[in-house]
């Protein structure tokens, strides 16, 4: 079965410091993997897939994710935060069940920007 | 483009009544729709699965008589929380899948449920 986990909960950087967030999957089968974005009290905004094409793959507001299947991550990065990117980031892998394709969520890392 | 809706986006009630929820897909047509709750400070949990006609499908341990799902066309889901007790309060999230892509989810701004 498919399944995300989500390394730290929270990660704090200085406003232009690099962004790191940690995303591990499990997967039986090649894998789409997902990076959502979501502010308070508001619904959940992609910021990038993959879908087996490129292993790099750039989103939107200058987010980037490296797929490795030999490490099975998929790791969300940006070179310089932001204040705007304060936000809870979830990862997401597809997952076929029922007939449907299903979304299995990581549990989020909030992600604050201090100046 | 791929534009989804949530009506309301906060609705108080008060306890032992019901309250709909509507969730439209704006700019495609979405055989599928998905309805999720949120915790605060939790992740998405999947509640049930919407398919355009056709009954919804339910996750283990969601009870389908509370949480009453209606797809009326292939742009409209509902949710409606029956006989609210303050233990449902949550954030609704609906998303929907356009039938060209059928891997990939829109999401709505979801819904503030708060039961008295």
């Amino acid at each position: 079965a498919q399944s995300v986990t989500q390394l730290g909960s929270h990660v704090s950087v200085s406003e232009g410091a690099l962004v790191l967030l940690r995303c591990n999957y499990s997967s039986s089968v090649p894998p789409y993997l997902f990076w959502y974005v979501q502010y308070p009290n508001q619904g959940l905004q992609l910021l990038l897939k993959y879908t087996s094409a490129a292993t790099l793959v750039k989103g939107i507001n200058g987010f980037e994710a490296e797929f490795k299947k030999s490490e099975t991550s998929f790791h969300l990065t940006k070179p310089s935060a932001h204040m705007s990117d304060a936000a809870e980031y979830f990862c997401a892998v597809s997952a076929v069940s029922g007939g449907y394709n299903k979304l299995i969520f990581g549990a989020g890392t909030r992600l604050a920007v201090h100046p | 483009g791929a534009v989804v809706s949530q009506h309301p986006s906060w609705v108080i009630c008060k306890s032992g009544t019901s309250v709909k929820i509507e969730c439209r897909s704006l700019d495609f047509q979405a055989t599928t729709m998905f309805w999720y709750r949120q915790f605060p400070k939790q992740s998405l949990m999947l509640m049930a699965t919407s398919n355009e006609g056709s009954k919804a499908t339910y996750e283990q341990g969601v009870e389908k008589d509370k949480f009453l799902i209606n797809h009326a066309s292939l742009t409209l889901s509902t949710l409606t929380v029956t006989s609210a007790h303050p233990e449902d309060s949550s954030f609704y999230i609906c998303s929907a899948v356009p039938g060209y892509i059928t891997y990939e989810q829109y999401f709505g701004p979801g819904t503030r449920l708060t039961v008295t």
